[in-house]
């Protein structure tokens, strides 16, 4: 059974970069039938997709982060990653990595989700 | 970009009873492309319906999910202890863009 856990620092100060990795057990990220995704949720509000990497790199963003997202693969790890840049107080969330059938266009894997508070 | 709109915000019913939440999607969208999430306090979602009416492994036969154009709905047709939650709509639109719902809160009465 896959497994997807997030890790990175919970705080991060205004206009610095937030860093997140999801590690990948249970299968190969290099799979070719998922998408890898980072999805993000304010603390009591609803959730919003950032954007997904397919294990070549090839990368999709939300239009509305797309200036300030960068996701990124490391196969060798079977991890992938989010860097989010110039963050402010409203980027604090859970954030959680998410798997995608790359035919299926849902997530039906889920990392638990880590909270990274921004705040100086 | 597609808006998609959950009523009621929050619904207070009582264990065994039937509940149906409505999501509606601001134009027409694919059938195949609607999903249906559960999300209980402190947890990640929880994947329930696909392609508007599939049941995601592991989902008991409770819930069920359909509709078409604009209009969907998830419905839970015997309330269990465990079933209140959030519930959230999910869609799969034009360029690659996945939006959610605002989420339904159904609560115990």
């Amino acid at each position: 059974q896959v497994q997807l856990q997030e890790s990175g620092p919970g705080l991060v100060k205004p206009s610095q970069t937030l860093s997140l990795t999801c590690t990948v057990s249970g299968g190969s990220i290099t799979s070719g039938d998922y998408y890898w995704n980072w999805i993000r949720q304010p603390p009591g509000k609803g959730l919003e997709w950032i954007g997904y990497i397919y294990y070549s790199g090839t990368t999709y963003y939300n239009p509305s982060l797309k200036s300030r997202v960068t996701i990124s693969v490391d196969t060798s790890k079977n991890q992938f990653s989010l860097k989010l840049s110039s963050v402010t107080a409203a980027d604090t969330a859970v954030y959680y990595c998410a798997r995608e059938d790359s035919s299926a266009f849902f997530f039906d894997y889920w990392g638990q989700g880590t909270l990274v508070t921004v705040s100086s | 970009e597609i808006v998609l709109t959950q009523s009621p915000g929050t619904l207070s019913l009582s264990p065994g009873e039937r509940v149906t939440l409505s999501c509606r999607a601001s134009q027409s969208v694919s059938s195949s492309y609607l999903a249906w999430y559960q999300q209980k306090p402190g947890q990640a979602p929880r994947l329930l319906i696909y392609g508007t009416s599939s049941r995601a492994t592991a989902i008991p036969d409770r819930f069920s999910g359909s509709g078409s154009g604009t209009d969907f709905t998830l419905t839970i047709s015997r309330l269990e202890p465990e079933d209140f939650a959030v519930y959230y709509c999910q869609h799969y639109g034009d360029s690659v863009m996945y939006t959610f719902g605002q989420g339904t809160k159904l609560e115990i009465k």
